[in-house]
């Protein structure tokens, strides 16, 4: 079945890093992907999607782009700020069968220091 | 900006007991879904729901779950009989159509079976 291999945390960084976390997949078909942020007492909040090979989602400075050939989906940001920090799950859907649920990754902790 | 409200947002049942975790989802959507994230794990789908009844489960969604509608507005998560290992993060979400791009998250109600 599909699945969602996410680099683990907790990870520590202080402001102004560049952050990169890993999100490989294993998916039958053509899934979308996804990046979800967890802030303190909130519900998951899309952060950026990418529907096709090659696209790149980005949003808030937060960016991944869609690679087939090695089946990832990394995030990156080149400069990060104390908020931040937050919980960062990546996701797939699938495109055709359970095309409405979507299967996470574990989720990754980020804290950003000043 | 409308929200999926879940409540409570803590919860402590003992072992054996029934519990009901409650959900508004957003007004003018259609499709309702329960995740549950235990601590450490991945999200996982457990159940979505349309037109009164179950869309599609996932093989955690046994006879000890039961999903409801009661009255046009909460969305309920219903475990019979709580187990410990029952113990984590429900989700609840609500999408407006099939879209997987639609989905808004509630923040989760923290179960705690002791």
């Amino acid at each position: 079945g599909d699945s969602v291999t996410q680099m683990e945390g907790p990870v520590t960084l202080s402001e102004e890093a560049f952050l990169t976390i890993n999100c490989t997949y294993t998916a039958t078909g053509y899934p979308s992907l996804f990046w979800y942020v967890q802030y303190p007492g909130e519900g998951l909040q899309l952060l950026l999607k990418a529907t096709k090979a090659d696209d790149k989602g980005s949003n808030k400075g937060f960016e991944a782009t869609y690679r087939k050939e090695t089946t990832s989906f990394h995030l990156e940001k080149g400069s990060v700020q104390v908020s931040d920090s937050a919980v960062y799950f990546c996701a797939l859907g699938a495109s055709s069968g359970s095309a409405r649920q979507l299967t996470f990754g574990s989720g990754t902790q980020l804290t950003v220091l000043p | 900006e409308p929200e999926v409200t879940q409540t409570p947002s803590h919860q402590v049942t003992q072992m054996g007991q029934e519990v009901i975790l409650r959900c508004v989802p957003i007004s003018n959507h259609l499709y309702f879904y329960w995740y549950r994230q235990i601590l450490g794990q991945k999200v996982e789908f457990l159940v979505s729901f349309y037109n009164n009844e179950i869309s599609e489960k996932s093989e955690i969604f046994d006879d000890q779950f039961s999903v409801e509608r009661p009255d046009g507005s909460n969305f309920t998560l219903k475990i019979r009989s709580t187990k410990l290992e029952d113990s984590a993060m429900y989700f609840c979400a609500s999408t407006a159509t099939q879209n997987i791009y639609g989905y808004t998250f509630g923040s989760g109600t923290r179960l705690t079976v002791v």
